[in-house]
């Protein structure tokens, strides 16, 4: 247990779908992060939010849309998404943002499928 | 362009081995390293890290080697055990570039009974 949990584990969705995917950290951490996981490729970082400001977006497509209410919750709510957009998203936190406090404790992450 | 990439995207080894998974790196900018280990079904966890003024570090079975000259990151487990497969990556962190952080694709390590 690494102290950040993902719900759900598991979401099919069609394209016209609405969902939302929710990270919740137990490590009193002041960044969190969503990752996107495709197969045979690199984590690709999508948004970053320290102490609850949104620090970066990596050029993510507008039907992603991160929320972040506090230092312990976030949220990605997904609208009209593509096929190709079927992956696993994961979660991080970390201490805040700095070489040191790069170390990134994850979740186990959200399995999408677009269809 | 810059680029963080692995050597190898698979490695079998049979348990009790010594295992050596490596990563090369092109960004001489980049001064922080990480080595995550993921298994099946769950996130990356942290396994150990190395700043760019060490050349060595040892954790408990686990040692990362930074070469700086040739741009290479090695990470070796020794004794190899079940519980150790599944996929590795390396990570890059700059500091002169807003603390960028770049992960490898990855190295699936299989460890044979």
């Amino acid at each position: 247990e690494t102290g950040v949990t993902q719900t759900p584990r598991h979401l099919v969705m069609g394209m016209t779908n609405k969902k939302s995917l929710k990270c919740e950290q137990h490590l009193g951490h002041n960044a969190m992060y969503w990752y996107k996981q495709s197969a045979k490729k690199p984590l690709e970082l999508m948004f970053v939010y320290n102490f609850k400001e949104q620090t970066e977006n990596n050029s993510v497509p507008s039907r992603f849309s991160p929320e972040c209410p506090n230092s312990s919750h976030l949220f990605l709510h997904l609208h009209t998404l593509q096929p190709e957009d079927s992956a696993l998203y994961l979660c991080a936190s970390s201490h805040g943002e700095g070489p040191t406090n790069e170390k990134l404790f994850f979740g186990s992450g959200t399995q999408l499928s677009v269809l | 362009g810059e680029s963080v990439g692995l050597h190898l995207p698979t490695l079998s080894v049979q348990e009790g081995d010594n295992s050596i998974i490596n990563c090369a790196y092109s960004n001489s900018a980049s001064d922080y390293f990480i080595w995550y280990k993921q298994e099946s079904g769950k996130g990356p966890q942290f396994i150990i890290d190395i700043r760019s003024n060490m050349d060595k570090r040892q954790g408990q079975r686990v040692t990362v080697l930074l070469n700086k000259t040739v741009k290479h990151l090695s990470l070796q487990i020794a004794a190899t055990q079940p519980g150790d497969s599944a996929v590795y990556f390396c990570a890059e962190i700059s500091l002169y570039n807003n603390n960028d952080m770049r992960f490898g694709a990855g190295t699936r390590l299989t460890v044979k009974p």
